[in-house]
């Protein structure tokens, strides 16, 4: 079936301090790939998202490249703030099925001044 | 403009209770989408509408869980007989078009349902 597997949270920095989130996922066909994140009191926002091998999906100094070889999207940036704090998504979704989501089961990020 | 919307935001009830959830899609948004999230997790697929009609309600956990969108644009989720492992935060949410590839889909704030 199709799934994501992520990093398992709560991920704790130090602020400029480089970010990781590995993300891998499994799918029957091609499915465009997403991060969304969800702050502190509000709504899930799409971060970024990449629809095909190789493509690099970037926002707000965050980016991640669809790795089909690998089946990862790995998130990443290269200086954190503390308004980073959040938890992050790493998603999927095929057309084949409606374009419904399948989510991780997401990573908290606290980030420390 | 407005962003999709979902009342009440707090619901509370008791186990055997029935419950309505609404989601005011964006307006002129085609597809409409229903999520669960429990604490601590991702969110999960329950049911999807093109339209009025529901084109996927795979998700749906069982025959307790019903959904509507009579006139393409609010949807109801309609759950009987709650039990308190239906407490969650259910939500909405709405794409354009996903026939013309506009499918990104855009996130309501949610319903936190807590069953007692």
């Amino acid at each position: 079936g199709n799934s994501v597997t992520q990093m398992e949270g709560p991920v704790t920095l130090s602020e400029e301090a480089f970010l990781t989130i590995n993300c891998t996922y499994t799918a029957t066909g091609y499915p465009s790939l997403f991060w969304y994140v969800q702050y502190p009191g509000e709504g899930l926002q799409l971060l970024l998202k990449a629809t095909k091998a190789d493509d690099k999906g970037s926002n707000k100094g965050f980016e991640a490249t669809y790795r089909k070889e690998t089946t990862s999207f790995h998130l990443e940036k290269g200086s954190v703030q503390v308004s980073d704090s959040a938890v992050y998504f790493c998603a999927l979704s095929l057309y084949s099925s409606a374009s419904k989501i399948i989510f991780g089961s997401g990573t908290r990020l606290s980030i420390r001044p | 403009g407005a962003g999709v919307s979902q009342t009440p935001s707090n619901k509370v009830t008791e186990k055997g209770k029935y419950v309505e959830l609404r989601c005011d899609p964006i307006s002129g948004h085609t597809a409409l989408y229903w999520y669960r999230q429990s604490l601590g997790q991702g969110p999960e697929f329950l049911i999807y509408f093109q339209g009025t009609g529901a084109a996927d309600d795979s998700g749906l956990p069982n025959d307790r869980f019903f959904a509507v969108r009579p006139e393409g644009s609010v949807s109801t989720l309609k759950i009987q007989r709650t039990e308190r492992g239906d407490s969650a935060v259910y939500l909405c949410a709405s794409s354009l078009d996903i026939r013309q590839g506009l499918d990104e889909q855009f996130f309501g704030p949610g319903t936190r349902l807590t069953v007692l």
